[in-house]
């Protein structure tokens, strides 16, 4: 069993759709979770991290973590095409020394 | 100014050849990491340095040396290229072990033939 599972899609949505991307594990070591996008021919780009459980926005993102279920979500609200890109959850325990990425998803978005 | 760079950009060569990646980053990071991502695009940590010191060596083959002169750079050689090899490589770097801010460079193309 893969210590992060992550559906790779591809997932395709109309311009202005709420986009729901998940991941699930099962290290219970885990502490840090992170989001990355990455645009094709690019390196990944971090959007947001989550310490513990809990919720983050920023601007059109949302972070979830539920740590009781090991299930962590991004969603994007008011997608826009410049959102088309292959999105990688990643997760960290607390001392660093167990770092694990996602498949990624690959979501277009079509305007 | 690019904070994570790498070069080459693009590299193809034989098998059987000697080759190296160069990474630098301007960030004043304390820790710097090498990727290894596949034709699925499934990222893998190879390396991890920090303060020149190597401290994650997941299990790659010991073809693959990275090599840290100062901790704004992080190069990785590998000696006798094999067809496996070929992939996306990046250099990421983050303060002080904290996998929760990495910055990636834009990565480097290897294909072997």
């Amino acid at each position: 069993q893969k210590e992060v599972e992550q559906d790779p899609g591809p997932l395709s949505v109309p311009e202005g759709a709420i986009v729901s991307l998940n991941c699930t594990y099962s290290n219970s070591a885990f502490q840090y979770f992170m989001w990355y996008r990455q645009y094709s021919r690019k390196g990944p780009e971090l959007l947001m991290y989550t310490y513990s459980s809990g919720n983050k926005e920023d601007g059109r993102f949302t972070a979830q973590v539920d740590k009781s279920s090991k299930y962590i979500s991004l969603f994007i609200r008011d997608s826009q095409p410049s959102d088309s890109a292959t999105y990688l959850c990643a997760m960290s325990s607390n001392t660093g020394n167990q770092f694990y990425f996602g498949t990624g998803t690959s979501l277009t978005v079509i305007p | 100014d690019t904070a994570v760079s790498q070069t080459p950009k693009y590299l193809v060569t034989q098998m059987g050849n000697d080759k190296s990646i160069k990474c630098e980053q301007n960030l004043g990071h304390d820790t710097m990491y090498w990727y290894k991502q596949d034709s699925k695009k499934f990222l893998k940590i190879m390396f991890s340095y920090n303060n020149k010191e190597l401290i994650i060596n997941e299990t790659v083959p010991n073809r693959f040396s990275p090599k840290s002169p100062d901790k704004a750079h992080l190069n990785l050689h590998i000696n006798s290229l094999e067809l496996g090899d070929s992939a996306v490589y990046f250099c990421a770097s983050s303060p002080h072990q904290v996998f929760s801010t990495q910055y990636f460079g834009p990565g480097t193309r290897l294909l072997v033939l």
